[in-house]
């Protein structure tokens, strides 16, 4: 069966550097989502990304936030400048057209030193 | 912003027995709402959904029901079985948003006991 796939599954950085998190989304699935989880809080929404665009951003995504789909099978997360607050678990997911069911991946779990 | 609820952080149930997980919105543009399973360290796991214009779902052990003049889903799982433990989230989508983001509730850790 198809799965969302994430890498790496911890990244551990110092604060202020750049973090580039990897999904690569189910192959047949055009729109993809990034969501993230704060230790003991509810899993909130990011962004979405269909047609090669931003399509949906959340108060959360501002400008230290970016995403792309570099080729026909990555979705990256890109966070330039990282703060302490942005240790959390990272969830990519993904959803084929005509369906509101959103296939997500293991996780990355990044933590801001 | 608390569209999504979910009340009980937690619930313990006997191998064997119903688990009843319940789920409140306060959002009237939610037109649909899904159940995901998740384990420790691993993404959320689709479990089941239910569009607004039924009340009820079932596939398998699981059932989602929905009242919606309450705003309220429940799921149902019978019967409950020891792989069963785990954060049982409810999310909903609105049919105002074309892009299908999810809102998910906190969670309610599922605990079956022998």
């Amino acid at each position: 069966e198809p799965e969302v796939t994430q890498t790496p599954s911890h990244q551990v950085t110092q604060m202020g550097q750049e973090v580039i998190l990897r999904c690569v989304p189910i192959s047949n699935h055009l729109y993809f989502y990034w969501y993230r989880q704060i230790l003991g809080q509810k899993v909130e929404f990011l962004v979405s990304f269909y047609n090669n665009e931003i399509s949906e951003k959340s108060e959360i995504f501002d400008d230290q936030f970016s995403v792309e789909r570099p080729d026909g099978s990555n979705f990256t997360l890109k966070i330039r400048s990282t703060k302490l607050e942005d240790s959390a678990m990272y969830f990519c997911a993904s959803r084929r057209t005509g369906s509101h069911e959103q296939y997500f991946g293991p996780g990355t779990r990044l933590t801001v030193t | 912003d608390q569209q999504v609820k979910q009340n009980s952080p937690s619930l313990s149930v006997q191998e064997g027995r119903i688990s009843i997980l319940n789920c409140d919105y306060t959002n009237s543009m939610f037109d649909y709402f899904l159940w995901y399973k998740k384990y420790p360290a691993e993404g959320p796991t689709f479990l089941i959904s239910i569009s607004s214009i039924k009340d009820k779902n079932e596939d398998g052990r699981f059932t989602v029901f929905l009242n919606k003049s309450a705003k309220h889903l429940s799921l149902h799982i019978v019967p409950s079985q020891p792989g069963d433990s785990a954060v049982y989230f409810c999310a909903a989508s609105a049919k105002t948003d074309s892009w299908g983001k999810l809102q998910f509730g906190a969670g309610t850790q599922v605990v079956v006991t022998p």
